[in-house]
């Protein structure tokens, strides 16, 4: 069965500061895809990426940067100079190639960026 | 125009009315969701339709009753609910099913049963 795990609750910190947030999946399947989304308080779930299991390189985009270590079933999420826009729940997700039709959700950290 | 819209936004019912959600996708996609999120759960998926067919339905009570009428559209009927089905409902589409299509959602409708 597929699981998505997201220990951390809460996180605040202040502006400029780094942060990371935690990732760790469950899956059997050798094929499949991990997702992190954005809901900020308007309510709506902004995709933010997409990770094939196949591709383990480092990514990053502007101050976003994502981590995939297959090894550790990790996708960690880092946001370097974090800014008050960035205060939002972070969602990690999976989805499996050969399992069900939609994604398996992480419980959510909620960022807190103080000014 | 944005991606993904649902009305109404908030919406307040009895246990015994009758209400709809309503989802609309303007971005041409053929598969459809419903997402329930509670409070101190996951978002949970209800039900999924691809190209106007159900094509999953997560053991949803059936007091929950989705339609969708073409590509573009999504209703959630409700009848009967429960305190505890007091939740906010996303709706998201995506461009097919397969596991690697991301999913597009809208705002919301946050719903609460008196």
């Amino acid at each position: 069965a597929q699981k998505v795990t997201q220990a951390q609750t809460e996180i605040s910190v202040v502006e400029k500061e780094d942060v990371t947030l935690d990732c760790v999946y469950e899956t059997r399947d050798t094929t499949y895809y991990l997702f992190w989304y954005k809901q900020p308080p308007s309510g709506e779930l902004v995709f933010l990426i997409r990770r094939n299991s196949f591709d383990e390189q480092n990514e990053i985009s502007g101050r976003y940067s994502w981590n995939f270590q297959k090894s550790t079933s990790s996708f960690n999420f880092t946001i370097t100079a974090s800014q008050v826009v960035d205060s939002a729940v972070y969602f990690c997700a999976l989805s499996e190639a050969a399992g069900r039709r939609a994604l398996t959700f992480g419980s959510g950290t909620r960022l807190q960026v103080q000014p | 125009e944005t991606g993904v819209t649902q009305t109404p936004r908030h919406l307040v019912m009895g246990m015994t009315n009758k209400k709809s959600l309503k989802c609309e996708q303007h971005l041409g996609h053929n598969a459809m969701y419903w997402y329930k999120q509670s409070a101190k759960k996951p978002l949970e998926l209800m039900f999924v339709y691809s190209l106007e067919e159900r094509v999953e339905n997560n053991s949803v009570p059936s007091r929950f009753s989705p339609e969708c009428p073409n590509s573009s559209h999504l209703f959630l009927h409700l009848h009967t609910l429960q305190p505890e089905d007091s939740a906010l409902y996303l709706c998201a589409s995506s461009q097919g099913t397969s596991a690697y299509n991301e999913q597009f959602f809208g705002p919301g409708t946050r719903l609460t049963v008196l």
